[in-house]
């Protein structure tokens, strides 16, 4: 079965610029979660959605950070205007409510750089 | 405070033993699960295992063991046979009460290196 997929794996901007990280989940699960790892304060969970609605964004840092759920299956985080204290990596999670542990599965990650 | 604790920044083995990884949570919640994530180099986290606060066994997945003691509030990871492709770091992660995705902390983490 497939896991959690991200992408791009790997992206590089510029300050001012529009970034869109996308992820599709396990199929099945019904929790989607955004994370960001920083060396600073390690992993953070900033959105998470359960049947496509989002549940908690408390953890989005400000107004430039925001995330769509359209259907099960995708999920995008849009960073508008992008900053170099944005560069980071970040994680897409899903899970299955009512499974052993409700453990989440995370995707490989986006590493981003802002410049 | 911090809701969990890895006193150990750095630890090193040697092949094929065995290693404890120190975790400490804090919740005065009844209902919660303990989870260790593996980050190799290469950067994906990775699911270990899970522990369930009223499981009364230590989860046990392969090379992987949880040693947990409820009233220290501690669920060590103990990796037996240890092998090079074991080098990463390990994240332990708490999640509160029974709301999924709510109150899902991960420690600092621990840099496992495995020596030959």
């Amino acid at each position: 079965d497939a896991g959690v997929i991200q992408s791009p794996r790997h992206e590089v901007t510029e300050m001012g610029q529009e970034v869109t990280l996308r992820c599709k989940p396990i199929s099945g699960h019904d929790y989607l979660f955004w994370y960001r790892q920083t060396m600073m304060r390690g992993l953070e969970l900033l959105i998470y959605f359960n049947n496509n609605v989002p549940i908690d964004d408390s953890g989005m840092p400000e107004d430039r950070f925001s995330a769509k759920m359209p259907n099960a299956s995708f999920s995008t985080l849009k960073i508008q205007p992008s900053e170099p204290r944005d560069s980071a990596v970040y994680f897409c999670a899903s899970g299955l409510s009512g499974s052993k542990g409700e453990t989440q599965y995370f995707g490989p990650g986006t590493r981003l750089l802002v410049l | 405070a911090q809701k969990i604790t890895q006193t150990q920044p750095g630890m090193f083995v040697q092949e094929k033993e065995a290693v404890t990884l120190d975790c400490t949570y804090d919740t005065s919640d009844q209902s919660y699960g303990l989870f260790w994530y593996k980050q190799p180099s290469s950067g994906e986290m990775i699911f270990l295992i899970y522990q369930g606060s009223y499981d009364e066994q230590n989860a046990t997945e392969g090379r992987y063991s949880l040693n947990f003691q409820k009233a220290r509030k501690s669920a060590n990871l103990v990796i037996s046979a240890s092998q090079l492709g074991d080098s990463a770091m390990y994240f332990c992660a708490m999640r509160e009460g029974n709301n999924y995705g709510q109150n899902f902390v991960f420690g600092p983490g621990t840099r496992l290196s495995v020596l030959p």
